[in-house]
C-alpha cells in the first residue's frame, strides 16, 4: 500500500458527461501528479500541482482540468467525455517539488459509453 | 522534451532465471530514474531507482545500472520468481521543478516454471 487513495475505483459513464475524480496523497506530500494510462499510449503526465498551486503541464486536454485543495486532496475533473478518454487515471504523490520519489494510488478506472 | 524508451515490449524467462530490461533516454539534463512494477489491476509501484551521481544499485534481486555518456540504464532481475511477472516501466525525470516523469512503453515480464 503506497499510502496514496484514489476514488472512485470505477467509473462507468456516458460520452458527453462530466465526471470529477479524487485524490489524497500520502501523509506530508506536497506534490500531486495526475496519470493517464491507455493501451496504446501508456502512462502519460497530464498535471502536476505543489501545495496547491499548478506546477507543470503536461499533455492534459483543455476538456480536463484539476485542482490542488487546503488539506493537499486533489480532483481531475474530466468534461465532454469521449469514447477515447477511456483510461485508467492514476494519481500520484511525492514529498518534493522535483525530483521527489512518487507513489502511486491504486487508480480510477473509466469507461466511457 | 524527455523522450524514453524501452526494450523489449515481452520478456519471458524461466524461474530462476535472470531478466534484463534496457531504457534509453534522450534529455542529458535527465538526473533521476525510477523503475516501477505494475501488477495487473494495480497502480504502479517503486521498486527500485538511481540518480545520476552513481553508476549501479542493488536491493536484493533488484538492481539497476546506469551509463550517462550512453544515455541508457537497465533492471536486471536475478533469481526470478512467478510472482516477478508484471509490467515493468522506466522513467526519467530532467532537472527541475517544473520538469515531469517521462515513462517507457513497458515490458511485459513472464516467468513460467
Amino acid at each position: 500500500d503506497s499510502g496514496v487513495t484514489q476514488t472512485p475505483k470505477h467509473l462507468i459513464t456516458a460520452t458527453g458527461q462530466r465526471v470529477t475524480l479524487r485524490c489524497s496523497p500520502r501523509s506530508g506530500d506536497l506534490s500531486v501528479y495526475w496519470y493517464q494510462q491507455s493501451l496504446d499510449q501508456g502512462l502519460q503526465f497530464l498535471i502536476q500541482y505543489y501545495n496547491g498551486e499548478e506546477r507543470a503541464k503536461g499533455n492534459i486536454l483543455e476538456r480536463f482540468s484539476a485542482q490542488q485543495f487546503p488539506d493537499l486532496h486533489s480532483e481531475l475533473n474530466l468534461s465532454s467525455l469521449e469514447l477515447g478518454d477511456s483510461a485508467l487515471y492514476f494519481c500520484a504523490s511525492s514529498d518534493l517539488a522535483g525530483t521527489g520519489t512518487q507513489y502511486f494510488g491504486p487508480g480510477t478506472r473509466l469507461l466511457v459509453l | 522534451g524527455e523522450n524514453v524508451e524501452q526494450h523489449p515490449s515481452t520478456l519471458s524467462v524461466q524461474e530462476g532465471d535472470s531478466a534484463v530490461i534496457k531504457c534509453t533516454y534522450s534529455d542529458s539534463a535527465s538526473n533521476y530514474f525510477p523503475w516501477y512494477k505494475q501488477e495487473l489491476g494495480k497502480g504502479p509501484q517503486l521498486i527500485i531507482d538511481i540518480r545520476s551521481n552513481v553508476g549501479e544499485k542493488k536491493d536484493q534481486r533488484i538492481a539497476v545500472t546506469l551509463n550517462k555518456t550512453a544515455k541508457h540504464f537497465s533492471l536486471h532481475i536475478t533469481e526470478t520468481q512467478p510472482e516477478d511477472s508484471a509490467v515493468y516501466f522506466c522513467a526519467a525525470f530532467p532537472r527541475g521543478t517544473a520538469s515531469k516523469l517521462t515513462f517507457g512503453t513497458g515490458t511485459r515480464l513472464q516467468v513460467t516454471l
